[in-house]
């Protein structure tokens, strides 16, 4: 199975702050097709999940610009340029290129 | 709009079946899948399986054996059967519309199973 590794596992952040969070692949998630199904969620406490970031680097509905996803291959980001207080939760990167559908082990993003 | 509901029992002894049942408005199961999802508590989420628009379907090889994935499109309700129980099967189980390119864009909120005898 792909392993995704995200780094950190913990990021503590002010409010206005830019991060990033890292999401690296143990495979290359470029299909034959030349498409790469690398996506981002983010659960909030006590949530279920929500989709941020579909195909590396498309906002799924509702999103904020603040978010933006970038990478190729086995390296990929999630930018959020400016924290805000709603977007603490645990972030998690997902890859569909491979089955079986694989998530990463987690981001958490708290306020410093 | 679009809402899916999971609906089941919370408490299963081991060996026993878990049947959950995902109820889903504001879309068609013939235009959308469907997926599973679960999250042991505290922990982080792992893919279970997939049912798409057209009714095939695809399951994590670590379950694929104990799980069975199916659908009633004119009830718009889509099952889960998990067979064989442990307490390792504990957590939250999460249904998802899940599209090709889209990924999984909604969710439920969440059903949670104990595994105890």
């Amino acid at each position: 199975d792909v392993v995704l590794t995200q780094t950190p596992s913990t990021l503590s952040a002010t409010i206005g702050q830019s991060v990033s969070i890292s999401c690296r692949s143990s495979q290359s998630l470029l299909d034959s097709a030349g498409n790469t199904y690398l996506y981002w969620y983010l659960q909030r406490p006590g949530q279920s999940p929500q989709l941020l970031i579909y195909l590396v680097s498309n906002l799924g509905s509702g999103v904020p610009n603040r978010f933006s996803g970038s990478g190729s291959g086995t390296d990929f980001t999630l930018k959020i340029s400016g924290v805000e207080a709603e977007d603490l939760g645990v972030y998690y990167c997902m890859q569909a290129t491979h089955a079986p559908w694989t998530f990463g082990g987690g981001t958490k993003l708290e306020l410093k | 709009q679009v809402q899916l509901e999971e609906s089941g029992p919370g408490l299963m002894q081991p060996s026993e079946t878990l049947s959950l049942t995902c109820t889903v408005s504001g879309f068609s199961l013939t235009s959308n899948g469907v997926g599973w999802v679960r999250q042991p508590l505290g922990k982080g989420l792992v893919w279970m399986g997939t049912i798409w628009a057209g009714g095939s379907t695809n399951y994590n090889s670590a379950v694929q054996s104990r799980l069975s994935i199916s659908r009633d499109t004119s009830k718009s309700q889509v099952f889960l059967k998990m067979n064989s129980l442990q307490p390792e099967d504990t957590g939250t189980y999460y249904c998802a519309r899940h599209g090709w390119e889209q990924g999984m864009d909604a969710w439920g909120q969440g059903a949670s199973v104990t595994v105890s005898s």
